[in-house]
């Protein structure tokens, strides 16, 4: 059994520039929910795919995006990349109950 | 809005004894609660839950603790060991939505 996985690990950016980051679900998780982690606060919910629906979303503008495809992997797009999106982000996978989350180690991204 | 609160940035517990970690919460709708251990470069691992219609969920050294008239959520792990030293979140969820305290960092001495 394959647990979530995160690609790239670290990332660095220019403001303005926009940033696509990947995630691979645990092997029979079908709903992919994405959080942003700024330093020393804790994860805060972006939003969550299911089926290939956005199903839930934070409370974060519109040029956070994202996508989920047939084989339950997602992607989160951002687009005008500012400095305070500086921050790690993680995927968690789960079951439709969602009771629990299962997350990927993250991607760090550094906006300068 | 911060709707989980953990208001201890960090805690230092002597090997062998008792760490007790702490979380409150706003929103009574909360109907379950989860606890999640972080070590650096790594993401969040979950650790042990609660659902709202108990109030005490054991496993092994970690028991959590729910008072719902407090909204206050706790963790004790017993015995401490060094290999758990860790960022510790408290999370709660409503539906498909989590919403995670800012994280106690606890130390276990040898």
């Amino acid at each position: 059994e394959t647990g979530v996985t995160q690609s790239p690990t670290h990332l660095i950016k220019t403001r303005g520039q926009q940033v696509t980051l990947r995630c691979s679900s645990q092997s029979g998780h079908n709903t992919v929910s994405w959080y942003q982690q700024a330093l020393g606060q804790g994860p805060q919910f972006i939003f969550q795919y299911y089926r290939e629906e956005e199903n839930g979303r934070g409370n974060f503008p519109p040029r956070f995006s994202g996508l989920q495809f047939p084989n339950y992997s997602s992607e989160l797009n951002v687009n005008a990349l500012e400095l305070d999106d500086s921050a790690l982000y993680l995927c968690a996978s789960s079951l439709p109950s969602g009771e629990k989350l299962f997350f990927g180690s993250g991607t760090q991204l550094s906006v300068l | 809005d911060q709707q989980v609160k953990q208001n201890s940035p960090s805690l230092s517990v002597q090997e062998g004894r008792i760490s007790i970690l702490n979380c409150d919460y706003t929103n009574s709708m909360f109907d379950y609660f989860l606890w999640y251990k972080k070590y650096p470069a790594e993401g969040p691992t979950f650790l042990i839950s609660i659902s709202s219609i108990k109030d005490k969920n054991e496993d092994g050294r970690f028991t959590v603790f729910l008072n719902k008239s407090a909204k206050h959520l706790s963790l004790h792990i017993v015995p401490s060991q060094p290999g758990d030293s860790a960022v510790y979140f408290c999370a709660a969820s409503r539906g498909n939505q989590f919403y995670f305290g800012t994280g106690t960092s606890l130390t276990v001495i040898p």
